[in-house]
């Protein structure tokens, strides 16, 4: 079954500090994989996307995330987090080349930010 | 540019009622869906088209209807509301020839009390 699995809920870091939030997905075709964010009250914003070649790629405000096909992940990084990056994170897949671009979504992380 | 834009943005409905949310985006995508998000959950597919006049259902289509009568407007009904159906619901579309993910609406919030 197609699927995405956010293991972390909830994260805290300090500011300034590193980040790492899990996603791992179970899809069989080639997947094209996705990040968002989402700030308290807003919709959905994309973050970045990876459909093939290169497998780490950047984002918009400093993230990064790396597939990693042999362990079914596309973990999201940020190498110094800020107070506004407080929000909640989802992760998506879908099927690269498919007729309809449906995504899956993973449960989502809640991600505070101390000062 | 608006993108995509959701009517109302909150609404209380009692059991019962009926409402239509409206969703209408301004880029000629032809792929639009609408989903519900709920704590803990992360978003469901509720239903999609992929263009004026098709319609189909996602993973939690009960309860709800929709139409797509232009390549604009996809509105989603819900006939008789029950509070299961309290939820944040949002709307999206995607270009079927350039995927470069969903554009997401703000969402609507609607309580059924």
């Amino acid at each position: 079954a197609q699927s995405v699995t956010q293991p972390d809920i909830h994260i805290t870091v300090s500011e300034g500090a590193s980040l790492e939030l899990r996603c791992n997905y179970s899809y069989g075709a080639t997947p094209y994989l996705f990040w968002y964010v989402q700030s308290p009250g807003q919709g959905l914003q994309l973050l970045l996307k990876y459909f093939s070649g290169d497998t780490l790629v950047q984002g918009i405000k400093g993230f990064e995330a790396e597939f990693k096909r042999s362990q079914s992940s596309f973990n999201l990084r940020k190498p110094s987090v800020h107070w506004s990056d407080a929000a909640e994170y989802f992760c998506a897949v879908g099927n690269y080349g498919g007729a309809t671009n449906k995504l899956i979504f993973g449960t989502g992380t809640l991600l505070a930010v101390q000062p | 540019n608006a993108g995509v834009t959701q009517t109302p943005k909150f609404r209380i409905l009692k059991i019962g009622q009926s409402m239509t949310l409206q969703c209408t985006q301004d880029m000629n995508h032809n792929y639009m869906y609408w989903y519900r998000q709920d704590p803990g959950m992360g978003l469901k597919l509720i239903y999609y088209s992929v263009g004026a006049g098709i319609t189909d259902k996602g993973e939690v289509p009960n309860g709800y209807n929709v139409s797509r009568s232009t390549t604009e407007d996809f509105p989603l009904r819900l006939e008789l509301a029950a509070p299961s159906q309290t939820s944040v619901y949002f709307c999206a579309s995607s270009d079927p020839r350039e995927f470069y993910g969903y554009t997401f609406g703000s969402g609507t919030r609607l309580t059924v009390v």
